[in-house]
Order: structure tokens, then C-alpha cells, then sequence
């Protein structure tokens, strides 16, 4: 069982490039989000999903887009990148959207935009 | 609007100390959960814990206790007996209980143990 996985683990771009960061999950989590975390602080949502078809922004979305076609598959989409993005971003799961429901976290992808 | 805020931002302890971390929340809400994760040198986000609002048992778990406290909106984190393995950077997260709702994270507090 192998839980949430992300693709790639490092990445540098340089400006203007784009790029698409993969997320799966094999628990059949109906939930799924993306985070994004700069230095020394925490994890803040860019866009999540409540299931294939349906994704919705969160805190700070803009500079990416999302799809869901599957209910494993979340992948973040950068189109023009810039530097302000250079951050480690966190995709994870949950099985529903309710408060108690456990967030499970993928190994993280770290980006570097030049 | 929820707020998490962790006033430590680096603890070095030597090893075999104890350590507490501390996490204070804002939340108009009356039911809400509380979540600590840990984050390693290695970068991946592990759970360690999740308490519901209205709970507030304390837990123990091995070398690790969590206090709950409603009255003043906080959910301390204790380590006893640190080891040099517990370095990493831990954060404290709040969530709604109601409908839909993602985490709301704290910045977090790297803690340092030293051998």
C-alpha cells in the first residue's frame, strides 16, 4: 500500500517554464488537496478536490490549475512559472471531507524556479 | 477565521530532556479538531495525533502526551525523555468539524535535539 506518492521530488525550473506536479493515492480517498510551504512556515491550501470532476480553489490558487479525472490521480499544473513559486508542495488525501478525517501527506515535491 | 500560532520557533534540547511544544488556536467554532503533525529532516508530513474538541482526555502515547486544554484554546505537545531521532519540525493544525473543510496549519517549531 503505498498511500499518497508525488512525482517528481525535485525540479528546477526557470522562468516562464511550466510544468505539471503529479500526485496519486491508492486508498480510494475521495478527498484530495494541494499544499504549498515556504520556509519557515506551514502548509497553506492551493487547491483541493472533493472528488473526480469537482476542484475548487483554496488560499492562495493563483499561478496554478488543477484536474481531477480520476478518482487517484491530482495532478498541479504550473504555467508560467515564477520565482515567488519556488517552494516544497504537499499533495494529500483524505476519505472524506469531514473535520475528523485524517489528512495523509505524500513525500513532498521541492521546486526551484529560476 | 481560524488561527494557529506556535510562539516557538526553535527549541534545542539535549538528550534524555523533556519538551513541551506549545500550540494555542482561534476558532469561533464549537466543535473542531486538532491534529500534530511531525515533520523530519527527510521532508515528509507524518500524523502523530488528532483530538475532537470535545474531548479533552488527555493522551499518552509512549514517550508522547498531548494536554488539551478548551479554557484557554490550547494543545501542548510534551516529549519525554528526547532523543536525537524526535529532531524535526513539528506543527500543529485545527480543522472544522462543520461540512467541508481543510486544515488550518500553524508555522511550526523545529526542535533540535542534541546528543
Amino acid at each position: 500500500n503505498a498511500g499518497v506518492t508525488q512525482t517528481p521530488k525535485f525540479r528546477i525550473l526557470k522562468i516562464g517554464q511550466s510544468m505539471t506536479l503529479q500526485c496519486t493515492q491508492d486508498m480510494n480517498h475521495n478527498y484530495m488537496y494541494w499544499y504549498r510551504q515556504d520556509p519557515g512556515m506551514g502548509l497553506k491550501l492551493i487547491y483541493y478536490s472533493v472528488g473526480a470532476g469537482i476542484t475548487d480553489k483554496g488560499e492562495v490558487p493563483n499561478g496554478y490549475n488543477v484536474s481531477r479525472s480520476t478518482t487517484e490521480d491530482f495532478p498541479l499544473r504550473l504555467e508560467l512559472a515564477a520565482p515567488s513559486q519556488t517552494s516544497v508542495y504537499f499533495c494529500a488525501s483524505t476519505l472524506t471531507g469531514g473535520g475528523s478525517d485524517t489528512q495523509y501527506f505524500g513525500p513532498g515535491t521541492r521546486l526551484t524556479v529560476l | 477565521a481560524q488561527k494557529v500560532t506556535q510562539a516557538q520557533t526553535e527549541i534545542s534540547v539535549v538528550e534524555k530532556e523533556d519538551v513541551t511544544l506549545d500550540c494555542v488556536y482561534e476558532t469561533r467554532d464549537t466543535t473542531y479538531h486538532l491534529f500534530w503533525y511531525k515533520q523530519p529532516p527527510s521532508g515528509e508530513l507524518v500524523f502523530l495525533i488528532r483530538r475532537n474538541s470535545f474531548d479533552e482526555q488527555n493522551e499518552i502515547s509512549g514517550r508522547y502526551s498531548w494536554n488539551f486544554q478548551k479554557s484557554t484554546s490550547s494543545f501542548n505537545f510534551t516529549i519525554t525523555a528526547s532523543q536525537v531521532v524526535d529532531s524535526a519540525v513539528y506543527f500543529c493544525a485545527l480543522r472544522k468539524d462543520s461540512g467541508y473543510s481543510t486544515l488550518t496549519f500553524g508555522k511550526g517549531t523545529m526542535l533540535l535535539v542534541s546528543p
